[in-house]
């Protein structure tokens, strides 16, 4: 099956810095989601993107699916982004179901 | 809001008790989902319906089971819970085309 890794594994971070998560994946797909898993295990949708770029404020994606990649840029960042961010992937085959990546830890300190 | 929910937030049951947890949606999307998450692990499917078609993925232990009565309601039941089974269960909707909603999510305890 499709693979979806994430990179980095972990990332502490000072409030205001900026930082980008990457995803890459193995095969084709469809679409591709970002969401950030608060710390009570909510996952919010960030970002469906397909392709191209998207900006949501703070937040920014790019996916690059013909090389099979998706950025995710956090600028300033604040305590409250602190969690687990998971790239998922519809795999091409048809139908959308969600492949999750191996996520991104993130902690950000005061 | 149109939104997810899903009851109860935290579930406690007994060593081979049977449970199950609730999802709605307001969202009026086609598609539910259940998925599997365990403590720092990525969400794994258990199944979906599209519409009122069952799809149980291959490794969903056979101690897992799901209904779908109508659009709005999805239940997911766990005929004899074990030690294994603890873990956050996250239901989630979406339409032909269209991204994923999730809910909140229930975590399960089994004690």
């Amino acid at each position: 099956g499709i693979q979806v890794e994430q990179s980095p594994p972990d990332l502490i971070l000072q409030e205001g810095a900026n930082s980008t998560l990457r995803c890459n994946f193995s095969d084709s797909v469809n679409n591709l989601q970002w969401f950030h898993q608060n710390p009570w295990g909510q996952l919010i949708n960030l970002f469906y993107i397909p392709s191209g770029t998207k900006q949501n404020g703070r937040l920014s994606a790019t996916t690059v699916a013909t090389e099979r990649y998706s950025l995710l840029y956090i600028s300033s960042s604040q305590t409250t982004d602190s969690g687990v961010y998971f790239c998922a992937v519809e795999r091409d085959t048809g139908f959308q179901k969600l492949v999750f990546g191996t996520g991104t830890r993130l902690l950000v300190s005061p | 809001d149109a939104m997810v929910i899903q009851n109860p937030r935290y579930q406690v049951t007994q060593f081979g008790k049977p449970v199950t947890l609730s999802c709605s949606q307001t969202l009026n999307h086609n598609v539910m989902y259940w998925y599997q998450q365990k403590s720092s692990q990525a969400p794994k499917l258990l199944f979906h319906y599209y519409d009122k078609d069952f799809n149980n993925e291959a490794d969903t232990p056979d101690n897992f089971q799901s209904r779908r009565p109508n659009t709005s309601f999805c239940f997911l039941d766990i005929r004899s819970p074990g030690l294994g089974d603890a873990a956050m269960y996250l239901c989630a909707t979406s339409r032909d085309m269209g991204g994923y909603t999730f809910g909140s999510g229930t975590r399960l305890t089994v004690v």
